[in-house]
């Protein structure tokens, strides 16, 4: 088993420019979770889907935020435009059942916005 | 709402030394509870869990117990090690939550040889 997959490991880009995240869960697992992470603010739950229908995304912290899983297999995590504050490491976790459900984190994709 | 109290950091131990990361928790119904740990450029990985009351989770050496009367969940190990230096989260998934976990702020480990 792979085990969570995100991409890229690392981005650099500069403000204003469109960034996207992606993340392939393991194969069976109902559940995806998007996180953000800094020293800051700590883990922050952005969205959360339910075979691939987003339940809840009230972490989700502006419209420039969006996130998008049209299939079992895939997500993706956009940002436009990027300002340097969206600065940090995003997590992508699934779960293979609600309740007592174990989180599987993916390694992140560390951002940093100039 | 659910809510994750862990003891504030950072820890700093000598090797061997005994640990204890306290965690309280708060939820509405009956929650699972668990213990995740994640190492240095890495993401979270579950180190332990209890789905009931009394239960004991265990790995790598770690404990812990689920304590309902106290609304508890403390980590321990008898005997640190410098691999075991890494940031530990607290966490409950409740069943009446929807799939969503609560996570506490996380406690920095780090031991000393």
């Amino acid at each position: 088993d792979a085990g969570v997959i995100q991409s890229p490991r690392h981005e650099v880009t500069e403000m204003g420019q469109e960034v996207t995240l992606r993340c392939k869960p393991i194969s069976g697992h109902d559940y995806l979770f998007w996180y953000r992470q800094t020293m800051m603010r700590g883990l922050e739950l952005l969205i959360y889907f339910n075979n691939n229908v987003p339940i809840d995304d009230s972490g989700m912290p502006e419209d420039r935020f969006s996130a998008k899983m049209p299939n079992a297999s895939f997500s993706t995590l956009k940002i436009q435009p990027s300002e340097p504050r969206d600065s940090a490491v995003y997590f992508c976790a699934s779960s293979p059942r609600a309740g007592v459900g174990t989180q599987y984190f993916g390694p992140g994709t560390r951002l940093l916005v100039l | 709402g659910d809510s994750v109290t862990q003891m504030e950091g950072p820890v700093t131990l000598s090797e061997e030394a005994f640990l204890t990361i306290n965690c309280t928790y708060t939820a509405t119904g009956y929650p699972s509870l668990f213990w995740y740990v994640q190492y240095p450029g890495e993401g979270l990985q579950l180190l332990l869990k209890a789905t009931k009351a009394d239960d004991k989770g265990s790995n790598k050496g770690f404990e812990a117990t689920y304590r309902k009367e106290t609304t508890s969940f403390h980590l321990e190990k008898g005997s640190v090690q410098v691999s075991d230096s890494a940031v530990y989260f607290c966490a409950l998934s409740d069943r009446g939550n929807a799939g969503k976990s609560t996570f506490g702020d996380g406690t920095t480990l780090t031991v000393k040889p």
